[in-house]
């Protein structure tokens, strides 16, 4: 079963405006990652947040994370037509080391 | 610095029938993944290895799939036989280091899209 889960599932902005996608999660864990997915580049690790941070930047990206809550955010600034892809969340559930997928929200971004 | 590299691309066969899929990971590192994505969800670990071992396979239905990792660098992963719910993405990735550490980035692969009719 997957540990994530993102909200939205689909997200339709124009250039320009921010995307805020959500994921929570259901255990407790060691770190949290977020990853995109594109047909043209595949997946690409974005930014990882320990459990033990509550906020990370990473050019125009902005992570928070909640634990007490198990939800975490991304939030893209300035969005480009070139943000378009799927965004997933992984976890690291304590005591594992391997991680857990979300299924995904899509971010489609117009000109 | 070369990616991680999968062949093939794309792959149709009939239920029931063999495949099988290579990977090369990033020169170097030590922890390979193979992970199935099916249409519309996120990608679900199948396996992992440390160098040449298995650390996680506790999501690979053992009695269709196996996967080896020769001299600890390229690594095949089998389907036999394929079932209809197996048509999916199938990934892998590398990560650098040999400790058992999720900190680590993993590298993905472009995948190969394997299509069961």
């Amino acid at each position: 079963s997957q540990q994530g889960e993102e909200d939205p599932q689909a997200l339709s902005i124009q250039e320009g405006e921010n995307a805020t996608m959500n994921c929570s999660y259901k255990t407790s864990i060691n770190n949290l990652q977020w990853y995109r997915q594109n047909s043209g580049r595949g997946l690409v690790h974005l930014i990882l947040i320990r459990s033990n941070e509550r906020e990370k930047h990473s050019g125009r990206l902005r992570v928070t994370l909640d634990t007490s809550k198990k939800s975490s955010s991304l939030l893209i600034t300035a969005s480009r037509a070139a943000d378009t892809a799927s965004y997933f969340c992984a976890t690291d559930p304590l005591g594992y080391s391997t991680l857990t997928f979300g299924k995904g929200t899509m971010l489609l971004v117009s000109p | 610095e070369a990616g991680v590299a999968q062949s093939p691309r794309y792959k149709i066969i009939e239920k029931r029938q063999s495949v099988a899929f290579w990977c090369n990971p990033i020169s170097g590192h030590a922890t390979l993944y193979w992970y199935q994505q099916i249409l519309g969800q996120g990608p679900k670990l199948l396996i992992q290895f440390q160098n040449n071992g298995v650390v996680d396979d506790s999501q690979l239905p053992k009695d269709r799939f196996s996967a080896e990792r020769l001299k600890g660098v390229d690594s095949t992963l089998k389907i036999q036989p394929a079932k209809l719910e197996d048509s999916a993405v199938y990934l892998c990735a590398s990560s650098l280091t040999d400790m058992i550490s999720s900190t680590d980035t993993q590298y993905f692969g472009p995948g190969t899209r394997l299509t069961v009719l």
